[in-house]
């Protein structure tokens, strides 16, 4: 079965650039979330979406933002990207609503370097 | 505010010792605990979670977890690693999002 997969893997990008990311979460999955993932540092809660809807948002500027699509694939994208953006990206989904006791799958994550 | 803490950022053991690695959460709810392990290379793998009910819980690959919830802890526990067992811990809290604390890199000598 697969898991998670997120595209690209590996990502160059120029500050003041605009980024996609994407990510396909495991097939029957509804939940998908993003974090980020500083070197040297923990995965930072970004967004979560379930049933297209946005169902929390962490701390980050709205220079980020994501939507998730009818086939529950989600997009995120990151404008104006800061030399801080770099990190390595990470899509979690799960099989039931946020509300729900459940775990999250992640994927191998798309590390993004912005120059 | 929400926060997970790992006690220790590097834990260098030899082949067979004992392990346990601490983490603290401040969380003001029902909490869902989890821990995570990410082997060099690989993406992030669910070892064991606790949702509710026995306070020890065992997870994959002989690792074993408890909630205490007057520490509001959740150390995670193996009576003998192996040099596969090399990797960066997480433990994280969540209910609708998951905390992580800043993890714990692991080394295991042959």
């Amino acid at each position: 079965d697969a898991g998670v997969t997120q595209s690209p893997t590996h990502l160059i990008k120029t500050r003041g650039q605009q980024v996609t990311l994407r990510c396909s979460p495991i097939s029957g999955h509804k939940s998908v979330s993003w974090y980020q993932q500083v070197l040297g540092q923990g995965p930072q809660f970004i967004f979560q979406y379930y049933e297209k809807e946005e169902r929390g948002r962490g701390n980050f500027p709205d220079r980020f933002s994501a939507r998730q699509f009818p086939n529950y694939s989600s997009e995120l994208n990151v404008n104006a990207l800061l030399l801080g953006d770099s990190a390595l990206y990470l899509c979690a989904s799960s099989p039931s609503p946020p509300a729900d006791n459940t775990e999250a799958f992640f994927g191998q994550g798309t590390r993004l370097t912005v120059v | 505010a929400q926060s997970v803490s790992q006690h220790n950022h590097h834990v260098i053991l030899s082949e067979a010792a004992s392990l346990e690695l601490g983490c603290n959460y401040s969380y003001g709810g029902t909490v869902n605990l989890f821990w995570y392990v990410q082997y060099p290379g690989q993406h992030l793998q669910l070892l064991l979670k606790y949702f509710s009910g026995d306070p020890l819980v065992k997870g994959i690959k002989g690792f074993e977890a408890e909630f205490i919830k007057s520490k509001f802890s959740f150390n995670l526990r193996k009576p003998s690693v192996q040099w596969s067992d090399t990797a960066e811990y997480f433990c994280a809290v969540g209910y609708n999002k998951l905390i992580f604390g800043a993890g714990t890199r692991l080394a295991v000598h042959p």
